[in-house]
């Protein structure tokens, strides 16, 4: 399979912990985004990456959330310490270039429950 | 924060029917997007319709789309208790950095 994938599927963890999520975009797709969807809710985009730098970061992501993409392959979304209003499936897309013809395409999402 | 709203937030309807959902906007985009999303699942692209365009085909979608009044509006026909899901509309702009803008969606039960 050559989509977008990310792990874990699901992460069930304690407030107070971090966690790390791991996006692998389709291979070659420099243009990697996140996408945060609580329940009910469209999705709202987090930050975005063009290969390795990261261009944009919404206010949505606290001091508390980081995203790295080392190499310009797969990307890292670490929320630490984390709170109840944190549970949201994390979504990741991946696209070939920047410009707006070019699709996304998502992976089947992380869900975060914080108990 | 979400570029704009759609709605219905809900619509019920039987197999047969057609299902019209429309999606409202607020800055200039290059295209919209519609995605459906099957409950606790990932996002699938349905269909793209660009800023010059006003209508769009695939199947049993239609798409419209009319810039002056920021509007688009997704047609689903002959629907199916398959199509049962939740219908996101998306905006995208270059000057954006190309990120999608998502309404809050329209919850779609078709009824076998």
């Amino acid at each position: 399979d050559t989509g977008v994938s990310q792990n874990p599927r699901h992460k069930i963890t304690k407030r107070g912990q971090n966690v790390t999520f791991r996006c692998d975009p389709i291979s070659e797709h420099n243009r990697l985004y996140w996408y945060r969807q609580t329940l009910g809710q469209g999705p709202e985009f987090l930050t975005y990456f063009q290969n390795e730098a990261q261009l944009e970061k919404s206010r949505l992501l606290s001091d508390r959330f980081s995203a790295e993409r080392p190499k310009g392959s797969f990307s890292t979304l670490e929320i630490q310490r984390t709170e109840q209003g944190d549970s949201a499936m994390y979504l990741c897309a991946s696209s070939l270039g920047a410009a707006s013809w070019y699709e996304q395409y998502f992976g089947p999402g992380t869900r975060l429950t914080v108990t | 924060s979400q570029q704009g709203e759609e709605d219905p937030q809900a619509l019920s309807i039987q197999e047969g029917e057609n299902a019209t959902m429309n999606c409202s906007y607020k800055t200039s985009i290059n295209n919209l997007q519609w995605y459906r999303q099957n409950s606790g699942r990932g996002l699938v692209h349905l269909i793209l319709i660009r800023s010059n365009e006003r209508e769009k085909h695939s199947g049993r979608l239609r798409v419209t789309l009319d810039t002056s009044k920021k509007s688009s509006s997704l047609l689903i026909t002959a629907s199916r208790a398959a199509d049962t899901a939740s219908y996101f509309c998306a905006t995208q702009a270059d000057l954006q950095g190309g990120k999608l803008i998502f309404g809050q969606g329209t919850e779609l039960s078709v009824k076998p």
